[in-house]
């Protein structure tokens, strides 16, 4: 079946616009993440939704981020004004397991490729 | 906060040695996955490991989970130029739900 999705796969914004990244995860899976990977790090954690509810959001850098994920199913993550520091992959995986304490393996999306100049 | 520390951070190696990495975490851990990441690509799971001491084998690839549960490694036998690429450990992260704290990463080049 079909892979965890991204789009776009490169986005280039100028600095101070806003952005929108959207992640297709894989049907059915419940649990969705964004992750933050800068150039030579490893992913970063932004935020976990359950279905349609985002139960830690601990990892949003500033109030400039902002994800949603209204049906349970599609994601969007939308970055506000952006600066020169949000240049970096932004990953999204998904997993089948409600498990508390870390879950099972989660499948990676190919990332979309933020530049801000 | 947690931090989940991985050794070496970088390794070049001849095809046919054996390469490993650890990982070390500031606090126990209930599970721990490995990734792998190839350059230009996304994290692929490898596997997990839950109990104490456990071991685990996918063909030349070896995990460990140590006693304490708060370190891991992956030994690679042989290593061949497709084992190329950024080996992550995760474990779960402080504060709930499914927050996974990404190690540090090793980046394993192999020379022909």
């Amino acid at each position: 079946g079909a892979g965890v999705s991204q789009s776009p796969r490169y986005k280039v914004a100028k600095r101070g616009q806003d952005v929108a990244l959207r992640c297709d995860p894989i049907s059915g899976h419940v649990s969705l993440f964004w992750y933050q990977q800068a150039l030579g790090q490893g992913p970063e954690f932004l935020t976990y939704f359950q279905n349609e509810a985002q139960l830690d959001k601990s990892g949003l850098p500033s109030d400039r981020f902002f994800a949603e994920r209204p049906e349970g199913s599609v994601s969007t993550l939308k970055i506000q004004r952006t600066q020169q520091e949000d240049s970096a992959v932004y990953l999204c995986a998904s997993s089948s397991t409600l498990a508390t304490g870390g879950g099972r393996e989660q499948y990676f999306g190919p990332g979309t490729r933020l530049t801000v100049t | 906060g947690q931090q989940v520390m991985q050794i070496p951070q970088y390794q070049h190696v001849q095809e046919g040695e054996d390469f490993t990495t650890y990982c070390n975490s500031s606090t126990t851990l209930s599970n721990i996955q490995w990734y792998k990441q190839r350059p230009g690509g996304h994290p692929v799971f490898l596997i997990q490991l839950v109990k104490s001491g456990e071991v685990k084998k996918q063909k030349r690839l070896t995990f460990q989970f140590g006693e304490a549960k708060k370190n891991s490694s992956l030994h690679i036998t042989a290593t061949q130029t497709t084992d190329v690429g950024t080996y992550f450990c995760a474990g779960p992260g402080s504060g709930g739900y499914q927050k996974v704290t990404f190690g540090t990463g090793t980046k394993l080049q192999v020379i022909p």
